[in-house]
């Protein structure tokens, strides 16, 4: 079982915004990375850190945390970004990576 | 540009070992880390462990006792074995690169950053 938690699933109108998040007790204590994946493909590193994203990346992706829950906000969703989100983190016993179970986004 | 390029048996019967391999393009090999991640059909991903520069390894816990991951700098590539197979073990497998980034002494991330096309390795009798 996953140690971060996503929702299932999201949906978001053409051009609005939307938040997803991933709730975990390592969150408080380490940062978040969020990947991006379309069916077929290899997941993409969007954000990670502070809110750094890799050259490419639109600027609509952001990223931000508080307590136990770390958040990626998509402004100005595009046809382009539907797709299954995962966040990870550091684990609790401090092993490098764990994921959040994915939230797919739908734009309407 | 940076590119990882993997390739391994695709078909595997219960009990066997899985061996991936992945090739690294365009990017230092002794300046990050390098993965294995995994995802079943249709499921999430799975990290399955890393291999540094100097060959120390870390491991998910839950797969430690079957997972070996090497690696050979003259070529630029790093290896995973996977013994003992089982059906939950049909999953894609990618190779990654991850790496480091400090915002102060204390504080920072890791990352993974560049991934490999995946292979679909299928576990059945």
């Amino acid at each position: 079982s996953s140690e971060l938690t996503q929702d299932p699933a999201v949906s978001v109108a053409l051009g609005q915004t939307v938040r997803i998040t991933c709730q975990g007790d390592s969150i408080r204590n380490y940062f978040a990375s969020w990947y991006q994946q379309k069916p077929g493909q290899a997941p993409l590193l969007l954000i990670y850190g502070k809110n750094d994203r890799p050259s490419g990346v639109p600027d609509r992706f952001s990223g931000s945390s508080s307590g136990n829950t770390a958040s990626l906000t998509i402004t100005g969703a595009q046809a382009d970004d539907e797709a299954d989100y995962y966040c990870s983190s550091r684990d609790s016993s401090g092993n490098p990576y764990v994921f959040g179970s994915g939230t797919k986004v739908t734009v309407l | 540009q940076v590119r990882l390029q993997q390739w391994g048996a695709g078909l595997l019967k219960p009990s066997e070992t899985l061996s991936l391999t992945c090739a690294v393009y365009g990017a230092p090999f002794s300046h990050y880390f390098w993965n294995w991640v995994r995802q079943p059909p249709g499921k999430g991903l799975e990290w399955i462990g890393e291999i540094n520069f100097d060959g120390g390894t870390k491991y998910n816990p839950s797969l430690k006792s079957r997972v070996t991951m090497s690696q050979d700098k003259s070529k630029n590539q790093f290896s995973l074995r996977l013994s003992s197979v089982t059906a939950a073990d049909t999953a894609v497998y990618y190779c990654v690169r991850s790496r480091d980034k400090y915002y102060d002494l204390l504080t920072g991330i890791k990352f993974l950053d560049f991934w490999g096309q995946g292979t679909l390795v299928t576990v059945s009798s």
